[in-house]
């Protein structure tokens, strides 16, 4: 089993508040990233970051921010949070380096967001 | 961007073997495929990847041709549980990363 770890697992929130979503993992990998998923819908990056002070980016624009002070945490942030930001945030990592050409991903439980 | 197509829902009865196919025409020559499970509210876990031919392990079996073109996850005698909706990826060569794309819907049904 993966060792990643996301706390909250829910959070109900009203707008205009600022939140941090936390993501730990615990296997030194140096890829991480950050997912939106709402039901029923496709997975969306939204950042991705190749390891200590890097941080990209993804698909789909959010206005999140994310920050990478330490290889095993990656933590999100919303500034002010909306309701149309009410999604599943998924986080994950890989070590690429495991197999070229390849990229496991290992996920965490992830974050259902709610903001009234 | 090595882009995936695969079918959108697939149906089947317990018992039954599932093949969902993938076609990945402009995958890169190092990159191998990996397929995903997610049911809802989880994060996807990973099930099976290849590069060539085919590999099993105690969940499925993907078959990949020569051409590597497309490739089929296999998965046998399938129960209710195995109701999830299933990933096929490749690399995204640009940023090194996979890229979901809808994937398939499976409903395994008594």
């Amino acid at each position: 089993e993966a060792d990643i770890y996301q706390t909250p697992r829910y959070l109900v929130i009203g707008t205009g508040k600022k939140i941090t979503l936390e993501c730990s993992q615990t296997m030194g990998h140096d890829k991480m990233y950050w997912y939106q998923q709402d039901p029923g819908m496709e997975l969306h990056l939204i950042h991705y970051s190749y390891g200590v002070n890097s941080t990209e980016k993804g698909d789909l624009s959010s206005e999140s921010t994310v920050s990478r002070i330490r290889t095993e945490h990656f933590p999100l942030t919303l500034e002010s949070a909306r309701p149309s930001h009410t999604s599943q945030y998924l986080c994950a990592s890989s070590d690429p380096t495991s197999l070229k050409g390849a990229d496991t991903q290992y996920f965490g439980p992830g974050t259902r967001l709610t903001v009234l | 961007l090595a882009k995936t197509t695969q079918p959108i829902s697939m149906d089947s009865y317990e018992g039954q073997e599932v093949n969902i196919t993938c076609s990945h025409n402009n995958i890169a020559t190092n990159d191998y495929i990996t397929w995903y499970q997610q049911f809802p509210s989880q994060g996807p876990r990973f099930i099976i990847q290849g590069y060539k031919t085919k590999v099993t392990n105690e969940v499925a079996s993907l078959f990949i041709p020569a051409d590597r073109k497309s490739s089929t996850l296999s998965l046998p005698r399938v129960s209710l549980s195995d109701t999830a909706v299933y990933y096929c990826l490749v690399m995204d060569t640009g940023r090194r990363a996979l890229t979901f794309g809808s994937g398939t819907r499976l409903q395994v049904q008594p």
